[in-house]
């Protein structure tokens, strides 16, 4: 079974520049997550979605921040303009429903971003 | 609101030796609870949870944790340390959010696992 596929896996980008990221869960899984994770913490979430709609994006910096799952399988992060605090790795996830896999998130490899 | 804490930044052991992780949670009602590990410049791993049942959950890698509901804790062990075991460790517990809805996971600040030979 893949896994969650993610992209790039390293950005380096000017501070006011715009990124995206790219997420491609694991086959079936209706709920993706998007989480940041800042060097010396642990991820925090910042948009869950369960098919094609948003479930939680209360922790979204929405000024800047925007992510969409328009076909509800893969999803797209985007940073416009990004800040020296976005620096961070961008962590998709994704889960299913059904089964005894149903209460595990499954992680991708990360999307590693420097603002500079 | 769910949380949990781990209160070591560093854990350091011997090869060979056992090892022990701790994690504490703060949940109302039934935990679920969790432990990823994270390799360096890698994404999180998930090694095993607690959902119910019994308290000892056996996961990936020869790890093992041990649910103590009086004690609200969730420590992560393995008998014999081994070199690359050496990682983040991570605990987490699941959300509850209003509504009934499937939450997402609440991380602990994580946990530098170091494994000397």
């Amino acid at each position: 079974e893949a896994g969650v596929a993610q992209s790039p896996r390293y950005k380096i980008i000017e501070k006011r520049q715009s990124v995206a990221f790219w997420c491609n869960p694991i086959s079936g899984h209706a709920t993706l997550y998007w989480y940041q994770q800042i060097l010396g913490q642990g991820p925090k979430l910042l948009i869950q979605f369960q098919n094609n709609g948003v479930v939680d994006d209360s922790q979204l910096p929405k000024d800047r921040f925007s992510a969409e799952r328009l076909k509800g399988v893969d999803s797209t992060l985007k940073i416009q303009p990004a800040k020296l605090e976005d620096s961070a790795v961008y962590l998709c996830a994704s889960r299913t429903h059904q089964g005894s896999k149903g209460n595990t998130i499954y992680f991708g490899e990360g999307s590693w971003l420097t603002v500079v | 609101a769910q949380s949990v804490a781990q209160p070591e930044d560093q854990v350091n052991v011997a090869e060979g030796n056992p090892l022990t992780v701790k994690c504490t949670y703060s949940v109302s009602g039934n935990p679920y609870l969790f432990w990823y590990v994270q390799y360096p410049n890698r994404g999180l791993q998930f090694l095993l949870k607690y959902i119910t049942g019994d308290n000892l959950v056996k996961g990936s890698y020869g790890f093992e944790a041990e649910f103590n509901k009086s004690q609200t804790s969730f420590h992560l062990k393995k008998p014999s340390a081994l070199v690359s075991d050496s990682a983040l460790y991570f605990c987490a517990v699941r959300d509850k959010p209003p509504g009934g809805s499937q939450g997402n996971l609440i991380f602990g600040k994580g946990t530098k696992l170091s494994v000397k030979p």
